[in-house]
């Protein structure tokens, strides 16, 4: 199966500051990348669909220009959240579509902790 | 609208009970479906999936789930629990090539 390598996999920011999350897929090329917010105790809320070469497809209620998706290459997607405040602290994690299974492999996610 | 359900928010069982985990979907078409097991302080690890023959799908560490596709349910289930087993449980449905939804999770904690 895929292998999914997230980094960092820990980060605390200060309020108003940009961080930047990035998704590595390391033995295959995905051109279809998934980002996904846990909130304490919750489910995982799908984000937004990364798209190799092109935009991304933002979830209903997910800010585009908050939550920046850049999928410049096969292997990279990062996530940046922009201008951070305490409310998006959550844990952050990706996600890619192994080729013609429909299996899933997700990264290892990210804490995200704005201060 | 379309929704992954998981009725048991937090299931307490002491070793050696036995496990049954409602998942509901409420999408039709085609679907793909999945349980996801994550560990305190670990990532998420597919258990199994079901994408299509028999219903009774076999997973790792004893897991299994049957998808009945009359009641769009895929329940998870395990003879017998351990200790180990503690983790947070997520039923996931991939329903007509698109994205993956998950369901709400179900903590299940078991006492030794």
């Amino acid at each position: 199966g895929a292998v999914v390598s997230q980094h960092p996999s820990r980060v605390i920011c200060k309020s108003g500051t940009s961080v930047k999350i990035e998704c590595r897929s390391l033995d295959f090329q995905a051109t279809t990348m998934f980002w996904y917010r846990q909130f304490p105790k919750k489910s995982l809320m799908l984000m937004a669909t990364s798209n190799e070469g092109s935009k991304a497809t933002y979830e209903q209620g997910v800010e585009k220009d908050k939550f920046l998706i850049n999928h410049a290459s096969l292997t990279l997607s990062t996530l940046t959240v922009t201008s951070a405040h305490p409310e998006d602290s959550s844990f952050y994690i990706c996600s890619v579509r192994d080729r013609g299974t429909y299996g899933y492999t997700f990264g290892s996610g990210t804490r995200l902790t704005v201060v | 609208a379309q929704s992954v359900s998981q009725h048991n928010h937090h299931v307490i069982l002491s070793e050696a009970a036995s496990l049954e985990l409602g998942c509901n979907y409420s999408y039709g078409g085609t679907v793909n479906l999945f349980w996801y097991v994550q560990y305190p302080g670990q990532h998420l690890q597919l258990l199994l999936k079901y994408f299509s023959g028999d219903p009774l799908v076999k997973g790792i560490k004893g897991f299994e789930a049957e998808f009945i596709k009359s009641k769009f349910s895929f329940n998870l289930r395990k003879p017998s629990v351990q200790w180990s087993d503690t983790a947070e449980y997520f039923c996931a449905v991939n329903a007509n090539n698109n994205d993956m939804r998950f369901g709400a999770g179900t903590r299940l904690t078991v006492k030794p």
